[in-house]
Parts: C-alpha cells; sequence; structure tokens
C-alpha cells in the first residue's frame, strides 16, 4: 500500500485566482493520479501524472486549466487555474503502487471558489 | 454515459446483519473490480477487489461476488458493525490503470 498527504486540506478561493494543490506519497510509485469529486457526484479522473513527461488528460480536461507536475516518483502537484464557482469540489491525489490496480487516495483537498 | 452503476444512493441495515450492496457495469472490457469505503472528510479507502477470472473473493467480513455474464457485482459485510457506516464506491478498469467510479452507496449500520 501507500501513505499519502495532500496540503492544503482545504482553501476558500476568489474566482480568478489559481491554487495549487500539493500531493506526497510515502514511497516511489509509478503511477499517479488526480481526481475530482463533486458534490453528491462520483470521483472524476482528471489526469494521470506522469514521472518526467507531460500528464495524460481526461476527456474535459485540460491542460491549461489543470496543470500538472511530477517531478519525482513521490510528488505531484495540481494547480486550478483561474478559478470560477463551478471549480468547487474535492480534489484528491491517488497512486498505485503497482502490485495490481488498486489505488491509495490522499485525504484530499476541499475547495471553495467564492 | 455511466459504465459503473450504483443504483442504490442509500441503504440501511441493522448491527449484526448482512449489508449487501450492489454494483452493475456496462463496458465489457472491464476485467478488475474494487471497492472502495469514504468516511467524510477523508479520501476513499481500498477495501476489497476481484479479478474477472474470478467469481468471488473474501477477505474477513468483506466478500465480493462476480457474476460477469450479468455484468453484476456485490459485496457482502457480515456481521454489520457502526464503524462500517460510510459511503461504499464501486470500481472497474479495463486492465490500463483507470479506475472508474461508481457514484457511491451511503450505508447506515443502526444500533
Amino acid at each position: 500500500s501507500a501513505v499519502i498527504s495532500q496540503k492544503p486540506s482545504r482553501d476558500i478561493c476568489q474566482r480568478g485566482t489559481s491554487l495549487t494543490i500539493q500531493c506526497q506519497v510515502d514511497s516511489q510509485v509509478t503511477m499517479m493520479f488526480w481526481y475530482r469529486q463533486q458534490p453528491g457526484q462520483s470521483l472524476t479522473l482528471i489526469a494521470t501524472a506522469n514521472q518526467g513527461s507531460e500528464a495524460t488528460y481526461e476527456s474535459g480536461f485540460v491542460i491549461d486549466k489543470f496543470p500538472i507536475s511530477r517531478p519525482n516518483l513521490t510528488f505531484s502537484t495540481l494547480t486550478v487555474s483561474n478559478m470560477s464557482p463551478e471549480d468547487s469540489s474535492i480534489y484528491l491525489c491517488s497512486a498505485e503502487p503497482g502490485q495490481g490496480y488498486e489505488q491509495y487516495f490522499g485525504p484530499g483537498t476541499r475547495l471553495t471558489v467564492t | 454515459d455511466q459504465q459503473v452503476k450504483q443504483n442504490s444512493p442509500s441503504l440501511s441495515v441493522q448491527e449484526g446483519r448482512i449489508s449487501i450492496l450492489n454494483c452493475d457495469y456496462t463496458n465489457s472490457m472491464f476485467d478488475y473490480f474494487l471497492w472502495y469505503k469514504k468516511y467524510p472528510a477523508e479520501g476513499p479507502t481500498f477495501l476489497i477487489s476481484i479479478s474477472s477470472i474470478k467469481d468471488k473473493n473474501e477477505d474477513g467480513r468483506f466478500t465480493v461476488f462476480l457474476n460477469k455474464s450479468a455484468k453484476h457485482l456485490s459485496l457482502h459485510i457480515v456481521p454489520s458493525q457502526p464503524g462500517d457506516s460510510a459511503v461504499y464506491f464501486c470500481a472497474a478498469s479495463a486492465g490500463d490503470d483507470k479506475i472508474i467510479f461508481g457514484k457511491g452507496t451511503r450505508l447506515h449500520i443502526l444500533p
């Protein structure tokens, strides 16, 4: 398994600003992912954070809005850019240690945009 | 288009009885299935998984059953305990490291 921490745990931001969320894993992992969970909804994959290369984005998500960095095998950041109230959500980071398809999740970042 | 469906938003079960959470899927390419449990203000916690080559996997009080022909899986919790009150997510993977989640079922264990 993997233990994952995220910072910040929550934030309230004004529209038009950007927030960077950090994700730290306690061991080296190949695969890291970023998800969004809107109120009452499922977890939706935003992108796969690839170490040493650009992130792979899912349909409906673009790099300009959600730039992702993955500088090494234990750390990744997600930036939510030019925020609007529709970006209010919980953002979750996960890692797949590689023994199966199980992903382990951080505690999430609750973002409110006013 | 929802590929993983959890049609019951909530379920209430008496403590000590069996909890059965259901999940249906539409994508025939899914070959690995997972259940996650989520408490408020926490990230989802991996619970149990099953490969499509099996029809049952058991881990303590938790058993997952897979019916490939019906594209249906279920999670059984026996006996149910107060700490089992949480949201349970069914998820599936087509072997490409991506996981598709259902919307979740909120389980209430009644004293």
